[in-house]
């Protein structure tokens, strides 16, 4: 079974751009999260869909935002870009009934200039 | 809200000698808990998990976790380090709010 994937696996972007992340999860996996990962802030949770509803949000501005679309495949965005955003961005995903036991994807690495 | 904290944030280690990475979380109950590793570049990789049950869990690639609701404590070990376990392990927490909450992390260094 395939794990799962994150497009794409580089990016660089200007400040100000705005920016969109995919992640396609585990097949049969219903859950999708999303984690920012910096060496200053460690691993923080930044949203969690299920079915396509956000069924919790991490403490991030409104600039990143995400959706999940009816084939579980989902995608955040991030306006408005700032130095700060630089991240390995991680996608993980579960089954429906253990929703805490996380499959992570290899991550997009987003640089801001 | 919930905490984890991984007390040693660097661990250099033998080849072939024990390891024993700690983890304690702040928690009303018990909560669903993890070891992940992460290899440089990579994204993370499930070690192993306790949800309930026996107190110690097997995972992948050797690693065991004993569970000690007492110290609120979940600590990995593994009894033979092999090079290829250098890498950052990082302990995880789940607590019923559809997120997990990670500790900072431990980086383990093997040496020859």
């Amino acid at each position: 079974k395939a794990g799962v994937t994150q497009t794409p696996r580089y990016l660089i972007k200007t400040r100000g751009q705005q920016v969109t992340l995919s992640c396609s999860p585990i097949s049969g996996h219903r859950s999708v999260s999303w984690y920012q990962q910096t060496p200053g802030q460690g691993l923080q949770f930044l949203f969690e869909y299920f079915s396509e509803t956000q069924r919790n949000k991490g403490n991030f501005p409104g600039r990143f935002s995400g959706r999940q679309f009816s084939n579980s495949r989902s995608e955040m965005n991030v306006s408005t870009l700032e130095l700060g955003d630089s991240a390995l961005y991680l996608c993980a995903s579960s089954w429906e009934g253990e929703a805490y036991e996380q499959y992570f994807g290899p991550g997009t690495r987003l640089t801001v200039t | 809200a919930q905490s984890v904290t991984q007390p040693d944030i660097h661990i250099t280690v033998s080849e072939g000698a024990s390891l024993e990475l700690r983890c304690n979380y702040s928690y009303g109950a018990t909560p669903y808990l993890f070891w992940y590793v992460q290899s440089p570049g990579q994204g993370l990789q499930l070690l192993l998990k306790y949800f309930s049950g026996d107190t110690l869990v097997q995972g992948i690639k050797g690693f065991e976790a004993e569970f000690k609701r007492s110290q609120s404590s979940f600590n990995l070990r593994k009894p033979s380090v092999h090079w290829s376990d250098a890498a950052e392990y990082f302990c995880a927490v789940g607590a019923g709010d559809y997120k997990l909450s990670f500790g900072a992390g431990t980086t383990v260094t093997v040496r020859a």
